[in-house]
C-alpha cells in the first residue's frame, strides 16, 4: 500500500543543469499538487495538475519551470538552467478528487535538491 | 491574501508537559485550517483540520486545536508530550481547494 512516491530523494546538480523530479501519487489518485520548501521557510504551493492538465499554475516561477502529469507514468516537475536559488526540498501531494472536495493531501517524502 | 504566522520558531518541553502551539491567520473569510507535522527527512502528516462545525477539533496522536475566529487563532494543544512528539510542526490555511498556504513551522524539542 505505496504512498506518494517520489524519487529522486536527493539529488545534486552544477549550476546551469537541468533537474528532473518524479513523483507518483497514491493509487486511485489522480490529482498532484508540488510545493517547494526553501530552508526555514514553510512549504509554498507550486502547481495543481490532474491527469495531462495544468489546473493551477500560479506558484511557479514564470522562467525555468514546467510540470506535467502525463496519462502514463509520473507527475515531472522540471528545473532548467538551475541556479544556487533552487536549492530547496520539493515535495509531491496528491489526492483523491482535488480541488472538488475536502479531502486532505497525502505527501511524499520530498525531493532535496542542492545545486553547487 | 492568506497568511499564516507561527510566532514560535523553537519550543522545548519536558517529557510528559502539556504543550501549546501557537498559529495566526489572516483570511477574510471562514477559513480551512489544518495543522500538519514533519519528521527529519519525511513528508508531511496531517494531524487534524478545521472546516466548519464545532471549533475544538480532535486529531491523531492525542493533539487537539481550537479555532477562534475572534483571535485569528487555530493553536494546537497536547496535554502531556511524548519524546516522539519532537518534529517540526507547520499550521496551514486554505480557502477551499488544496492551495495551502503554510506557516514558517515550530520546531518541538522534547527534553527527558
Amino acid at each position: 500500500n505505496a504512498g506518494v512516491m517520489q524519487n529522486p530523494r536527493h539529488l545534486v546538480r552544477r549550476r546551469g543543469q537541468e533537474a528532473r523530479l518524479r513523483c507518483s501519487p497514491m493509487k486511485g489518485h489522480s490529482h498532484v499538487y508540488w510545493y517547494r520548501q526553501l530552508p526555514e521557510e514553510g512549504l509554498k504551493f507550486m502547481v495543481y495538475l490532474q491527469k495531462e492538465n495544468i489546473i493551477d499554475e500560479s506558484g511557479m516561477p514564470k522562467e525555468r519551470f514546467s510540470a506535467e502529469f502525463p496519462k502514463e507514468g509520473p507527475s515531472i516537475l522540471r528545473i532548467q538552467q538551475v541556479v544556487r536559488g533552487d536549492s530547496a526540498a520539493y515535495f509531491c501531494a496528491s489526492s483523491p478528487m482535488g480541488d472538488r472536495d475536502n479531502s486532505p493531501l497525502h505527501f511524499g517524502n520530498g525531493t532535496r535538491l542542492t545545486v553547487t | 491574501a492568506q497568511s499564516v504566522t507561527q510566532p514560535d520558531i523553537h519550543i522545548t518541553v519536558s517529557e510528559g508537559a502539556s504543550l501549546e502551539l501557537r498559529c495566526n491567520y489572516s483570511y477574510g473569510a471562514t477559513p480551512y485550517l489544518f495543522w500538519y507535522v514533519q519528521s527529519p527527512g519525511q513528508g508531511l502528516q496531517l494531524l487534524l483540520k478545521y472546516f466548519s462545525g464545532d471549533t475544538l477539533v480532535q486529531g491523531i496522536k492525542g493533539f487537539e486545536a481550537e479555532f477562534k475566529r475572534s483571535q485569528s487563532s487555530f493553536n494546537l494543544r497536547k496535554p502531556s508530550v511524548h519524546w516522539s512528539d519532537a518534529a517540526e510542526y507547520f499550521c496551514a490555511v486554505g480557502a477551499g481547494g488544496n492551495k495551502l498556504v503554510f506557516g514558517a513551522g515550530t520546531i518541538l524539542r522534547v527534553k527527558s
